[in-house]
């Protein structure tokens, strides 16, 4: 069974440059969240859907992020513009229904 | 509101050497806990669960974790450790009601082997 695929793994873009993530979750699974991870960080819940639903955005930064999953499987998270502090790991992760979460590798941000 | 504590931020072990990766929680109810393990570069894989039951938690690639209700703790065990579990690792806590959907996540101990 394929995991969590998240494209592209890696990115480097100037400051106030848009940019955009992309993520298909396990086959199934209805649950999709979106994670940034710090340097030396745990993880931290940007949004949380459920199909197309945002059920969990409540720390999605929304002046410059916003997220989509218009057909309730694969989804998009963009930001613009990026700013310096924006430089992480995002990860994407899915479940079924509120199981445990399945991570992807992530796609690691570098804002120069 | 709930949270995570991993006290330990790096521990170094030598190879063969029993391993002990501290995790305290807050939580008001019965908590969802977790132990994840991230390799470099790579994404979160799920080494164990706890929710009910048998407080000793068996997970993946021989560890296990105990949940110590009075003193918040879910500590992280293995017998003998291995070159490939340099990793860094992460304990996270949910809700109860056997929901994962909402964790909060420590902020990880990274784990080094010394051959």
């Amino acid at each position: 069974e394929a995991g969590v695929v998240q494209s592209p793994r890696y990115k480097i873009i100037e400051k106030k440059q848009p940019v955009a993530f992309w993520c298909n979750p396990i086959s199934g699974h209805n649950t999709l969240y979106w994670y940034r991870q710090n340097l030396g960080q745990g993880p931290e819940l940007l949004i949380r859907y459920e199909n197309e639903e945002a059920v969990d955005d409540s720390q999605l930064p929304k002046d410059r992020f916003s997220a989509e999953r218009l057909k309730g499987v694969d989804s998009t998270l963009k930001i613009q513009p990026a700013e310096l502090g924006d430089s992480a790991v995002y990860l994407c992760a899915s479940s079924l229904g509120t199981d445990t979460q399945y991570f992807g590798p992530g796609t690691r941000l570098t804002v120069l | 509101a709930q949270s995570v504590t991993q006290p330990d931020i790096h521990i170094t072990v030598s190879e063969g050497a029993s391993l002990e990766l501290r995790c305290n929680y807050s939580y008001g109810a019965t908590p969802y806990l977790f132990w994840y393990v991230q390799s470099p570069g790579q994404g979160l894989q799920l080494l164990l669960k706890y929710f009910s039951g048998d407080t000793l938690v068996q997970g993946i690639k021989g560890f296990e974790a105990e949940f110590k209700r009075s003193q918040s703790s879910f500590n992280l065990r293995k017998p003998s450790v291995h070159w490939s579990d340099a990793a860094e690792y992460f304990c996270a806590v949910g809700p109860g009601y056997s929901s994962a959907s909402k964790i909060i996540f420590g902020s990880g101990t990274r784990l080094s082997i010394r051959p």
